[in-house]
């Protein structure tokens, strides 16, 4: 498996709701990252986990919260979301300590917040 | 941190001819560069990448060249075909240990005409 799979794969949802991504991973990645992508701009970094561990928070505000529960797994909680939170939400994962290639994405999840 | 820039934002090429797409880094200590190629509402999918003890990298009808003093590096595509039509990320990263922080250029949409 050389995957990274994301749901689920369209999410419409009100500033009000909470909700929750998931994104797994079987490849044996020990580093999976969280990135927000706007239309026509690149992705931006939000969490990244190392070895299950949160090691970077680019200042993201409380409302994502991100939860690794086992090395395979990584979810995204969100609550009271703004409007202009929606956009493509992707996960990805590496094989941690530079073992290997680079990246694989997810295909992510496009999320509205109405 | 790290900064990257991308030029051009929009290229448009005859189908047949060749692209280039540069970008320049900040960060010295920076030692991995992919590219990425995404296609409308699709996910980002790696399609070369460069470490910094290597100066050029080729597969079929896509290069990158690395120029470590100067701080950029640049994705040159032959015989260009209308499926190459995409948006282009370079990113920079180092190894800070067990994970890797991508930091990626401002995108490059690239329109091959038949």
């Amino acid at each position: 498996d050389t995957e990274v799979t994301q749901t689920p794969k369209h999410l419409v949802m009100g500033m009000t709701n909470k909700k929750s991504l998931k994104c797994e991973q079987h490849m044996g990645h020990r580093a999976m990252y969280w990135y927000k992508q706007k239309a026509k701009k690149p992705p931006e970094l939000m969490f990244v986990y190392s070895y299950e561990k949160l090691s970077i928070n680019e200042s993201v505000p409380s409302r994502f919260s991100p939860e690794c529960p086992n090395s395979s797994l990584l979810n995204l909680h969100l609550h009271a979301l703004q409007p202009e939170d929606s956009a493509l939400y992707l996960c990805a994962s590496s094989p941690g300590f530079d073992r290997g290639h680079g990246y694989t994405f997810g295909s992510g999840t496009r999320l509205t917040v109405v | 941190g790290e900064n990257v820039e991308q030029h051009p934002s929009t290229l448009s090429v005859q189908e047949g001819d060749s692209a280039v797409i540069k970008c320049t880094y900040s960060d010295s200590a920076s030692n991995y560069f992919p590219w990425y190629k995404q296609e409308l509402g699709k996910r980002p999918q790696l399609i070369i990448d460069i470490r910094s003890n290597v100066g050029e990298k080729k597969d079929q009808r896509i290069a990158v060249t690395l120029n470590k003093t100067a701080k950029h590096f640049s994705l040159h595509i032959t015989e260009t075909q209308p499926e190459d039509s995409a948006v282009y990320f370079c990113a920079a990263s180092r190894v800070p240990g067990s994970a890797r922080q991508l930091t990626f250029g401002s995108g490059t949409q690239l329109t091959v005409l038949p």
